[in-house]
């Protein structure tokens, strides 16, 4: 059974960082492009952003690029984003979620629990 | 960027009865989408992938059609545990984009 474990949130200050990271078990994690993906508190989803399963290509939503890092460690399953300069529209329940394929298909076929990042002074 | 336009808002159903959801999308996304149901408090769970297959799991009750930009999601006769919010994503252009969601609850 996949099982992806997320951890990391909590209340930063606005311009303060964070570091999320994603558990996986119950499947190969090199085989499979990884994602996050955020929901915003009573909103809809966005996609943030995704890295493939060797690690070597990353992407980016306009609305995080350039203040996000996006990692993987395939010897340890884990997951990482690395969040900079945050804001208060940053603050949003963080979902890890695997994707179908080992390249990024963004189709996402098992989501971990969240964690909340709250980005507020 | 694609934007997918779910209708309706809110749909009140008795349980038994037939949904049918709508997305359509601002141009054409052939068949790259998906389709996501989230419970209170909980994360989304894949339905329907690339339009009309069910995600491994998914009862049989569940149906996905359509292509280019109109696409259905039917839920042929409704459970107690289906009341809860459906969205539409695309992956047919970068960045993926999700719809706003519809809100099965119950009548």
């Amino acid at each position: 059974e996949v099982q992806l474990l997320e951890s990391g949130g909590g209340l930063v200050r606005p311009g303060g960082s964070l570091r999320l990271s994603c558990e996986a078990s119950g499947f190969t994690f090199s085989d499979y492009a990884m994602n996050w993906v955020r929901q915003a508190p009573g909103k809809g989803l966005e996609w943030v952003s995704a890295i493939v399963g060797g690690g070597s290509n990353t992407y980016y939503a306009d609305s995080v690029k350039g203040r996000f890092t996006i990692s993987r460690d395939n010897s340890k399953n884990t997951l990482h984003l690395q969040m900079h300069s945050l804001r208060a529209d940053d603050t949003a329940v963080y979902y890890c979620a695997k994707d179908r394929l080992v390249i990024a298909e963004y189709c996402f076929d098992s989501w971990g629990q969240g964690t909340l990042v709250t980005v507020a002074s | 960027e694609i934007v997918l336009t779910q209708s309706p808002a809110t749909l009140s159903l008795s349980p038994g009865e037939r949904a049918t959801l709508s997305c359509r999308a601002s141009q054409s996304v052939r068949s790259y989408l998906a389709w996501y149901q989230q419970k209170p408090g909980q994360a989304p769970r894949l339905l329907i992938y690339d339009a009309s297959n069910r995600a491994t799991g998914i009862p049989a009750r569940f149906s996905g059609s359509g292509s280019g930009t109109d696409f259905t999601l039917t839920i042929s006769s409704l459970e107690p545990e289906d009341f809860a919010v459906y969205y539409c994503q695309q992956r047919s252009y970068w960045p993926p984009t999700f719809g706003q969601g519809t809100k099965v609850e119950i009548k």
